[in-house]
């Protein structure tokens, strides 16, 4: 089953824009990740961010958490063509597997 | 070091037949994770070892399916009597299973299509 949802399911931007993509879920969590995924193959993981931390930058990515709405937002700042993916939120399953959202397909035009 | 790999990369297998795939996972990770994810959808957990052990399969989709782990290391998860509804990309991922390290490492993946 799926813990929560992306929002938008694509998202079409100009290189240098940003993009914000978010993710909601429904249980209570220990710590929220993103993914992103090329070409429908391996994922690759962006960020983690704990329940007890309310924002966390990594380069141009930003996550915010805010868990009295479970809710995370994932900011990609100045994007580039090669961010072009699909971004998935994923968060702690019983037996320490991840629960992903469907994702949402990013493109970013040259 | 090398990251998880998987083999096959691609398999095309005709309904009815049996299929098998390998994942290594990332070296000292005990916890090893397969998910399944079918055209333009998120990842379906399927099973978790931590070690040889799987305490859980109902992740599992049907009893046509099994997986093992040996040595710690190398999993193999087997698809029997392959249906149409099987094909999908199957992941395979590794993590150290240690509180706060939550990382997991994904291999490229097999794509699976059954015809």
């Amino acid at each position: 089953s799926q813990q929560g949802e992306e929002d938008p399911q694509a998202l079409s931007i100009q290189e240098g824009e940003n993009a914000t993509m978010n993710c909601s879920y429904k249980t209570s969590i220990n710590n929220l990740q993103w993914y992103r995924q090329n070409s429908g193959r391996g994922l690759v993981h962006l960020i983690l961010i704990r329940s007890n931390e309310r924002e966390k930058h990594s380069g141009r990515l930003r996550v915010t958490l805010d868990t009295s709405k479970k809710s995370s937002s994932l900011l990609i700042t100045a994007s580039r063509a090669a961010d072009t993916a699909s971004y998935f939120c994923a968060t702690g399953g019983s037996q320490g597997n991840l629960i992903f959202g469907k994702g949402t397909k990013l493109s970013v035009k040259p | 070091g090398a990251g998880v790999s998987q083999s096959p990369s691609n398999k095309v297998t005709e309904k009815g037949k049996d299929v098998e795939l390998r994942c290594d996972p990332i070296s000292g990770h005990t916890a090893l994770y397969w998910y399944r994810q079918s055209l333009g959808q998120g990842l379906e957990f399927l099973i978790y070892f931590q070690g040889n052990s799987a305490p859980d399969k109902s992740g599992l989709p049907s009893d046509r399916f099994s997986a093992e782990r040996t040595g710690g290391s190398v999993s193999t998860l087997t698809i029997q009597r392959t249906q149409q509804e099987d094909s999908a990309v199957y992941l395979c991922a590794s993590s150290l299973a240690i509180p706060g390290s939550d990382e997991q490492f994904f291999g490229p993946g097999t794509r699976l299509t059954v015809l």
